[in-house]
């Protein structure tokens, strides 16, 4: 059974610290691992990592994949209080057709001002 | 933002009755999804659809059905609610190019309760 697991669930933290967001998984035919920031509605597609692009960075997020050990990292830097969210990551077992993303649970981060 | 609406956005309801969720979108695309998202759980793919009266099972099927006879019109049903059926309802839609990874946008979720 293809499973994600995020961590930590929950973390607060002040305003211009550096967070860390962990994601692991085990899938089989693994394709590619997604980011997804999820406010108060629909989730947003942040980053996809797959076996071609293992590095990715938009401002001040990052993202690298490990496929040799199966994780997957989120850095945010300098935080602001529009970073808080919940934080998906989910896998991609298939890259053709009907994609049916596996979830991990989600982190919940919150930036104090 | 994508054109994807749900339809209801809150409801409801009691156990026992039938619930139907409305998905609907405007991108002409091939693929649509429901999800439920749990605390402690993400996002759980229910059904999905690859075309229309084309439909297969997620990993949390038990309990929904799904329809879906027009390109723009994905609907799910729990055809007897019950209380751990309440949850928040994403429908998602994707396109179908072959080699990429297909972006799944959102709508903009449902809110159930089962009472």
């Amino acid at each position: 059974e293809d499973k994600v697991v995020q961590s930590p669930l929950s973390l607060v933290v002040h305003e211009g610290d550096t967070v860390t967001l962990n994601c692991s998984y085990e899938v089989t035919n693994f394709r590619s691992l997604l980011w997804y920031k999820q406010e108060k509605k629909a989730p947003t597609f942040l980053f996809m990592l797959t076996s071609s692009g293992i590095e990715k960075k938009s401002g001040r997020l990052s993202s690298i994949l490990d496929k040799k050990e199966l994780f997957s990292i989120l850095n945010i830097t300098a935080t602001q209080t529009g970073d808080s969210a919940i934080y998906l990551c989910a896998v991609v077992p298939i890259i053709q057709g009907a994609q049916k993303l596996v979830f991990g649970q989600g982190t919940r981060l919150t930036i104090n001002p | 933002d994508a054109g994807i609406t749900q339809s209801p956005r809150h409801k409801v309801t009691e156990t026992g009755t039938p619930v139907t969720l409305r998905c609907h979108q405007t991108e002409n695309h091939r693929y649509m999804y429901w999800y439920r998202q749990d605390p402690g759980h993400g996002l759980r793919l229910i059904h999905y659809s690859y075309g229309v009266k084309d439909t297969d099972k997620g990993e949390v099927s038990d309990g929904y059905s799904v329809s879906r006879s027009k390109t723009e019109d994905f609907l799910l049903t729990l055809e007897s609610a019950t209380s751990s059926q309440t949850s928040v309802y994403f429908c998602a839609i994707s396109e179908s190019k072959r080699g990429s990874y297909n972006e799944q946008f959102f709508g903009p979720g449902t809110r159930l309760t089962v009472l």
